[in-house]
């Protein structure tokens, strides 16, 4: 069956500080592996995606996430982070073929400290 | 353009009550999911609706969960009669094509709480 971990369930870090959120899944199928960002009372938002190709990905905001099928992991890392990144990170999976739903990891509370 | 809503944002009731949670996806969106996530815990999928019709109700908890989307817009989801397991949020996201690597886009959740 498929399952994504998130094993931190908090991580405070410093401003200006890098960090990193880990995923690791796991899953018999191919996969696309998704992280949404929460901020207080707001929904769920998409901040990066893998589907194929480059293994690196990008956000707009300066988070990269990294795909590494060996390892089933797909992390997420800012170089540096801002006290507005401050929020709740789920990494998700969904897969290739069959159901179009998500199988979400527990989330990890990002505090950004000033 | 208006993102996903959902109504009511909190709801407290007791035990053996009923609550319906509604979700409006975003226009033009053909497919809406109801996601479920208890306190300290994953968020799980409940079901998902192509139109009006149930795509995957494989997440339902059991026939105390009722969804309906009549029409093919808005969505309902009764909950009936309530048990303090029930408490948690309650989240519905929506997209547009039939793809799993389409991006959804999820509302604010509706927070229950059973008594």
């Amino acid at each position: 069956a498929q399952s994504v971990t998130q094993l931190d369930s908090q991580v405070p870090v410093f401003e200006e500080a890098p960090v990193e959120l880990r995923c690791n899944y796991s899953s018999s199928v191919s996969v696309y592996l998704f992280w949404y960002v929460q901020y207080p009372n707001q929904g769920l938002q998409l901040l990066l995606k893998y589907l194929s190709g480059s293994t690196l990905v990008e956000s707009i905001n300066g988070f990269e996430a990294e795909f590494n099928k060996s390892q089933t992991s797909f992390h997420l890392r800012k170089p540096s982070v801002h006290i507005s990144d401050t929020a709740e990170y789920f990494c998700a999976v969904s897969e290739a073929s069959g159901t179009y739903k998500y199988i979400f990891g527990t989330g990890t509370r990002l505090k950004v400290l000033a | 353009e208006a993102g996903v809503t959902q109504f009511p944002s909190h709801s407290v009731i007791e035990k053996g009550q009923t609550v319906t949670l509604r979700c409006d996806p975003i226009s033009g969106h053909d497919n809406l999911y109801w996601y479920r996530r208890v306190m300290g815990k994953e968020i799980k999928f409940l079901l998902h609706f192509v139109k009006e019709s149930k795509q995957d109700e494989s997440g339902m908890p059991n026939n105390r969960f009722l969804a309906e989307r009549t029409g093919g817009t808005y969505s309902t989801l009764k909950v009936q009669p309530a048990e303090l397991e029930d408490s948690g949020v309650y989240f519905c996201a929506s997209s547009q094509a039939l793809n799993p690597w389409d991006e959804q886009f999820f509302g604010p959740g509706t927070r229950l709480t059973v008594l």
